[in-house]
């Protein structure tokens, strides 16, 4: 089993570059989410797609784009790539976002992450 | 707002030292609290879900534990391959996950 794939692993960008990190899930979930994760800063939501053709922002989202292209796929875009964007990406998915009542399938899975850095 | 505070920041064990982990929350309405397991250069891995206060998860050494206002990850004689950082989230309804920033747990042989 697949579960969340990530891609590229690894991106070095040029401040002012733009680029698109991928991400695609096989466990048939609604819901979609991409984090950053800093030393010292733990796991900030940065955007999130709680169904097929909805997207909202989470804690940081200046700077970045998303799209749910299909209930598969949710991509991240940094339109221009700025050093403080230097991190680590995770994208994950669940089978819902939030739970409505006790029991609701709310955890969600990861994928392998996405090491970027911008110099 | 929903907040995650996990105690201490880093642990270290000789092998076979048990401890606990700590996990406090606030938030409006828990609707489930999990457990999440980091080694470097990997994403967490999903360990736990607890759903309300008095509840109990195991698997192999480790066991979660639930209150009305935290959880508790203890550890029954740790091995060196039980050494990664746990995480802690909440889920407060309507809302993706909130997580802590994890404590980095060393088991030493």
């Amino acid at each position: 089993n697949a579960g969340v794939t990530q891609t590229p692993k690894f991106q070095v960008l040029k401040t002012g570059q733009s680029m698109t990190l991928q991400c695609a899930q096989d466990m048939n979930h609604n819901s979609m989410y991409w984090y950053r994760q800093d030393p010292g800063m733990g796991l900030r939501l940065i955007y999130y797609s709680a169904s097929e053709g909805t997207t909202d922002k989470g804690e940081v989202p200046n700077g970045y784009n998303v799209s749910r292209l299909n209930k598969r796929e949710f991509s991240l875009r940094l339109e221009s790539a700025a050093p403080s964007q230097t991190s680590v990406y995770f994208c994950a998915s669940s089978l819902l976002t939030g739970g409505l009542t006790l029991g609701a399938n709310t955890e969600a899975f990861f994928g392998q992450g996405t090491r970027l850095t911008v110099v | 707002e929903d907040q995650v505070t996990q105690s201490p920041e880093a642990l270290r064990l000789q092998e076979g030292e048990s401890s606990s982990l700590n996990c406090s929350y606030t938030v409006s309405g828990l609707r489930g609290l999990f457990w999440y397991r980091q080694d470097p250069g990997k994403g967490p891995e999903f360990l736990f879900t607890l759903y309300s206060a008095g509840e109990e998860k195991e698997k192999e050494r480790l066991k979660a534990t639930l209150t009305k206002k935290e959880s508790f990850l203890h550890i029954t004689a740790p091995k060196p391959e039980d050494s990664a950082t746990y995480l802690c989230a909440v889920d407060s309804g309507n809302t993706p996950l909130v997580f802590g920033k994890g404590t980095r747990l060393s088991v030493i042989a």
